[in-house]
């Protein structure tokens, strides 16, 4: 599985748009690009996927690159109860976690 | 829907004894499960992928006759912790999912706090 480089901390005004990087420049054709946050002392919560295209759901928005080296998740309206460890995976068969990125919204 | 759940959500054990951790997918049918392990400050660490009636495949150094996974039903998968140690104490999760393949999305159990004393 391809390697994912994300900055380790990252802070966000509160009601405002939260953009987390993610690279993953050695990403193969068949890997997805998936997004996990883990709130303190629970399992991890499923936010988005994708392949190629940019992808939305009711949680975030997911932008990938034209070569698919890196991707941007994005919340558009963070909260306080989205401050998480956010983790990019790239993925063909198993999820394997990185270092991920903790996300503070402040108020 | 795609809610797995854990069993117990944390457990006290006694050094050299053994611990049994269930995971169940409720809500759909998981072909695939996963095992993960997490200790404090740490990101999550694969342990051991199973398939439904298939002997589970274990992660480079975790040990399988001490880590017993059995995934005998399609909303079912156990890990038992044989002769458990002080330095396997650590917050266990699994995870499950309808296919074994990247288009198929995981999704996770609250976990199971296991302290060893």
């Amino acid at each position: 599985d391809a390697k994912t480089t994300q900055p380790p901390s990252m802070d966000c005004a509160e009601g405002r748009a939260a953009n987390l990087p993610c690279n993953h420049s050695t990403i193969s054709g068949n890997e997805y690009v998936y997004w996990y946050r883990q709130i303190h002392s629970q399992g991890p919560q499923y936010i988005i996927h994708g392949l190629k295209n940019n992808e939305t759901n009711e949680m975030a928005s997911l932008i990938i690159t034209e070569d698919r080296k890196s991707s941007t998740l994005i919340l558009p309206h963070a909260t306080l109860r989205d401050t998480a460890v956010y983790y990019c995976i790239v993925r063909v068969q198993k999820l394997v976690f990185g270092q991920g990125t903790r996300l503070t919204i402040n108020p | 829907g795609a809610v797995v759940s854990q069993h117990p959500s944390w457990v006290i054990c006694k050094s050299g004894t053994s611990v049994k951790i269930e995971c169940r997918s409720l809500d759909f049918q998981a072909t695939t499960m996963f095992w993960y392990r997490q200790f404090p400050k740490q990101s999550l660490m694969l342990m051991a992928t199973s398939n439904e009636g298939s002997k589970a495949t274990y992660e480079q150094g975790v040990e399988k006759d001490k880590f017993l996974i059995n995934h005998a039903s399609l909303t079912l998968s156990t890990l038992t912790v044989t002769s458990a140690h002080p330095e396997d104490s650590s917050f266990y999760i699994c995870s499950a999912s309808r296919g074994p393949q990247g288009a198929y999305e995981q999704y996770f159990g609250p976990g199971t706090r296991l302290t060893v004393t």
